[in-house]
């Protein structure tokens, strides 16, 4: 059975600072994996998917990496910005998605 | 371009009561279609899906169900709501010819019991 795991829970940085959020995962059998954000009692908003022959994808500041022989995905955000601050969560598709339980970011002026 | 809509957003409805919610794709033909629940303090828990009309396949026991009466629709439907169904309900639509297509979210509803 897959379980995905994100740590820390919550961050809590300064602006402008580079940050990674991690993201584990069990069985590396899946298709590939999809980082989001979701906004305070919003839906959710698909930022990056690796595709399980890949190793990262990148848009503007954001850059994800995958590594399924360790189990491990990470989200880099660089020179983070106040309007980053949301909740980040990853998901493993393995015919279906698998989500973590989410990292809370505030990114303070 | 291909476009989700849920509604409503906001929903508060007594113990014991019907729900119906709503879920539309529009831009795309058979299209994948998931409902998921957020619980607080829980994470994404995927409830049902479908790959095509009339099919529907459940993930977890529950006292919900789902439906697809045409090919962009998408309902979830209680007889009679309990507590525990309150949460954060949310669509999502995938391209339905392979399984690493990416997954597309609504705005979701948030369904409260009393």
């Amino acid at each position: 059975k897959q379980e995905v795991t994100q740590i820390p829970a919550a961050l809590s940085v300064p602006e402008g600072e580079n940050l990674v959020l991690n993201c584990s995962f069990t069985d590396s059998a899946i298709y590939n994996l999809q980082w989001f954000r979701q906004d305070p009692g919003k839906g959710l908003t698909s930022l990056l998917l690796i595709q399980s022959s890949q190793r990262e994808q990148t848009s503007g500041r954001l850059n994800a990496s995958l590594d399924k022989s360790s189990g491990r995905s990470t989200l880099y955000i660089a020179a983070s910005q106040p309007g980053d601050s949301a909740t980040y969560l990853c998901a493993c598709n393995t015919g279906k998605l698998i989500f973590g339980q989410g990292t809370t970011l505030q990114v303070k002026p | 371009s291909q476009t989700i809509h849920q509604w409503p957003a906001t929903l508060v409805q007594p113990v014991g009561s019907p729900l119906s919610l709503e879920c539309t794709v529009e831009g795309t033909s058979n299209p994948n279609l998931y409902w998921y629940r957020q619980a607080a303090g829980r994470g994404l828990q995927l409830l049902f899906y479908s790959v095509g009309i009339g099919q529907i396949s459940s993930e977890v026991p529950q006292n919900l169900s789902a439906s697809r009466p045409q090919d962009r629709q998408f309902i979830l439907s209680s007889k009679k709501l309990l507590l525990s169904d309150s949460g954060f309900y949310l669509c999502a639509w995938s391209t339905g010819t392979a399984s690493n297509q990416p997954q597309h979210f609504g705005d979701g509803t948030r369904l409260s019991i009393l």
